[in-house]
């Protein structure tokens, strides 16, 4: 099954700092979603961009995908200590809509 | 959206023995799904349990090491059988919100197991 690769694997950065992760999949999709993980708990879900879609804001995030680098973005502007936590993309394709996890971006603000 | 409860949130366990997680959902839901998360991993689909039916399972998986029970629209249980230490994960159950297919999934906050 296809699972989308997050880059890169950790970021550290200042509070204020934009932070910016990739993500890379393998096959055409249905959907793409970004969700966050808070020290190992559950997982909350971000945005979700469909394949014919190009860009979703979501108030500090945005979104963008690119269908024909099969590639996307997650960009938090102006972070905050609170946005620490492993940020994952899923995508889901064909008639599954199951959607598959990458490994995920670590990411630590510093106040 | 849905709101997830799952438990216990955490337990640890002797191996040999097994460990019954519970997930509970707000709402009726048709398809529950049951991931495992290893420590610094991705999460890896289990299982997808329908009410009525049995679970499909996901390559790497069997029934005999993690039974599913769907009595209803809005519950759901996942049994680690025989626990061995590399059953140390985090559970999570979670289901597809909105009204088509490829929506939204909500999470539980997870069971966090540690197998000694």
């Amino acid at each position: 099954s296809q699972q989308g690769e997050e880059d890169p694997q950790a970021l550290s950065i200042q509070e204020g700092e934009n932070a910016t992760m990739n993500c890379s999949y393998k096959t055409s999709i249905n959907n793409l979603q970004w969700y966050r993980q808070n020290s190992g708990r559950g997982l909350v879900h971000l945005i979700l961009i469909r394949s014919n879609e190009r860009e979703k804001h979501s108030g500090r995030l945005r979104v963008t995908l690119d269908t024909s680098k099969k590639s996307s973005s997650l960009l938090i502007t102006a972070s905050r200590a609170a946005d620490t936590a492993s940020y994952f993309c899923a995508t889901d394709e064909g008639g599954s809509y199951i959607p598959t996890f990458g490994r995920g971006t670590s990411l630590i603000v510093h106040p | 959206s849905a709101v997830i409860s799952q438990k216990p949130s955490r337990d640890i366990c002797q191996r040999g023995t097994s460990l019954t997680i519970q997930c509970q959902v707000d709402s009726q839901v048709t398809m529950m799904f049951w991931y495992r998360q290893q420590p610094g991993q991705s999460l890896t689909l289990i299982a997808t349990a329908n009410q009525g039916s049995e679970a499909t399972y996901e390559s790497g998986f069997v029934i005999d090491k993690f039974p599913i029970s769907r009595p209803n629209l809005t519950f759901s249980t996942l049994t680690v059988s025989n626990m061995s230490p590399e059953d140390s994960s985090i559970y999570l159950c979670s289901v597809e919100g909105g009204g088509s297919r490829g929506d939204t999934q909500y999470f539980g906050p997870g069971t966090r197991l540690t197998v000694l």
